[in-house]
């Protein structure tokens, strides 16, 4: 079986630029996340979709995050404008149910604004 | 909403010792309680899990303990080899109410580097 996959596996972008991060779930995990690790700190939170509905988005950090999730398959998360703060690693994860059960996470994105 | 504080940042050891890794957590309603290990490199992955109407759970030299009165769950590896090496994370959730049933809370994580 394969596992979550996301692209690109680096990103180095000027402030002000924008940038699309994409990830695979596994093939009918109907729960998709995204969370992501600050340098050296937590892995925080982002959203929750459950199919092709945002289920929880209650850790996106501001409007100038954008996150879709097209007929319930692959996903993609959005920085337009991208500050020097977003810098981090964006991890996606999927689910077959949404509680109690392991989430698959993928192998994220590094992300480096300059 | 729920935090997840996480001892030790690092934390190094002998090959052949035990490891233990704490974490507490602020909702009482949390009631999942998952541990992910990440190899340098590599991905989160699952490696045990514990829900609260348990108290302890062991898988080969793993296990992990809850104490659901003082809010808090361990991570113990015994008999650590240098393949252990990796940073650890445990998170928290809860399915009592709402919609964030899928969220995890994770801990600060710990960098354990076993010495051979």
């Amino acid at each position: 079986e394969a596992g979550v996959t996301q692209f690109p596996s680096h990103s180095v972008i000027e402030k002000g630029q924008t940038v699309t991060l994409r990830c695979d779930p596994i093939s009918g995990h109907d729960n998709l996340y995204w969370y992501r690790r600050v340098m050296g700190k937590e892995i925080k939170f982002l959203l929750h979709f459950v199919k092709e509905s945002k289920q929880d988005e209650s850790g996106m950090p501001n409007n100038r995050f954008l996150a879709e999730r097209t007929g319930g398959t692959y996903s993609t998360l959005k920085v337009q404008p991208a500050e020097l703060e977003d810098s981090g690693v964006y991890f996606c994860a999927s689910s077959v149910m949404d509680f109690g059960t392991e989430q698959y996470f993928g192998p994220g994105t590094r992300l480096t604004v300059t | 909403g729920e935090n997840v504080e996480q001892h030790p940042s690092t934390l190094s050891v002998q090959e052949g010792d035990s490891a233990v890794i704490k974490c507490t957590y602020s909702d009482s309603a949390s009631n999942y309680f998952p541990w992910y290990k990440q190899e340098l490199g590599k991905r989160p992955q699952l490696i045990i899990d514990i829900r609260s109407n348990v108290g302890e759970k062991k898988d080969q030299r793993i296990a992990v303990t809850l104490n659901k009165t003082a809010k808090h769950f361990s991570l113990h590896i015994t008999e650590t080899q240098p393949e252990d090496s990796a940073v650890y994370f445990c998170a928290a959730t809860s399915n009592a109410g709402g919609t964030s049933y899928g969220k995890l809370t994770f801990g600060q994580g710990t960098i354990l580097t076993v010495h051979p």
